[in-house]
């Protein structure tokens, strides 16, 4: 059973980087049916996708994000991670980090249990 | 962007009532259609994938049909443990997105 983890600063001043990290156990990054993304859901809100990410590298954006967003994979650490940059207040939300096993069937069927990120300075 | 819209957005049901929440693409999304289930403070839990497919684990009561641009998810005999706010999520194209969500509450 997989199992996400979120981790990474939950202050960030704005104009500067919010830089995340999820750590996946239970099974490896390095999986060609796999995708790996982030999800946002601001303070009372819904739900926004930012990004994935597949292991050979593809990584669709969602294009209001896409100039500030990057999302890379570390398979020596099990790994993904999200930057983005510069941030403003209305980047505050919770994140979320989530992974699809089977990209040709499902969506997010695994999901982190979330970190706040405030911006504020 | 495909928008997904939901109705209704709050809902207010009784212990063993069959409930219907609602789920509109503007355009069609054939069955790549997922609906999850969220409650305070907590991830959001996959229910339902390609529009009618129950995810390992989720109790039978729940189901969900459509295809195209109308999509349904159902709770057969409404439980106290459903309350919780119900989004559903296009995967045809990206940018993925979700519809605003409805918030689902026990009388």
């Amino acid at each position: 059973q997989l199992q996400l983890q979120e981790s990474g600063p939950g202050l960030v001043k704005p104009l500067e980087t919010l830089s995340l990290t999820c750590s996946v156990s239970g099974g490896s990054i390095s999986c060609d049916s796999c995708y790996w993304g982030w999800i946002r859901q601001p303070p009372g809100k819904g739900l926004e996708w930012i990004g994935s990410i597949s292991y050979s590298g593809r990584t669709p954006y969602n294009p209001s994000l896409k100039s500030r967003v990057t999302i890379s994979l570390d398979t020596s650490k099990n790994q993904f991670s999200l930057k983005l940059s510069p941030v403003t207040a209305a980047d505050t939300a919770v994140y979320y980090c989530a992974g699809i096993v089977d990209y040709e069937q499902k969506t997010f069927d695994y999901w982190g249990q979330g970190t706040l990120v405030t911006v504020s300075s | 962007d495909i928008q997904m819209t939901q109705s209704p957005s709050t809902l207010s049901a009784s212990v063993g009532d069959r409930v219907t929440i609602s789920c509109r693409a503007s355009q069609s999304i054939i069955t790549w259609l997922a609906w999850y289930q969220q409650k305070p403070g907590k991830a959001p839990k996959p229910l339902i994938y390609k529009a009618s497919n129950l995810e390992s684990g989720v109790p039978s009561r729940f189901s969900g049909g459509g295809s195209a641009t109308e999509f349904t998810l159902i709770i057969s005999s409404l439980q106290p443990d459903d309350s919780a706010t119900y989004y559903c999520q296009q995967y045809i194209s990206y940018p993925y997105t979700f519809g605003q969500g409805t918030k689902l509450e026990i009388k």
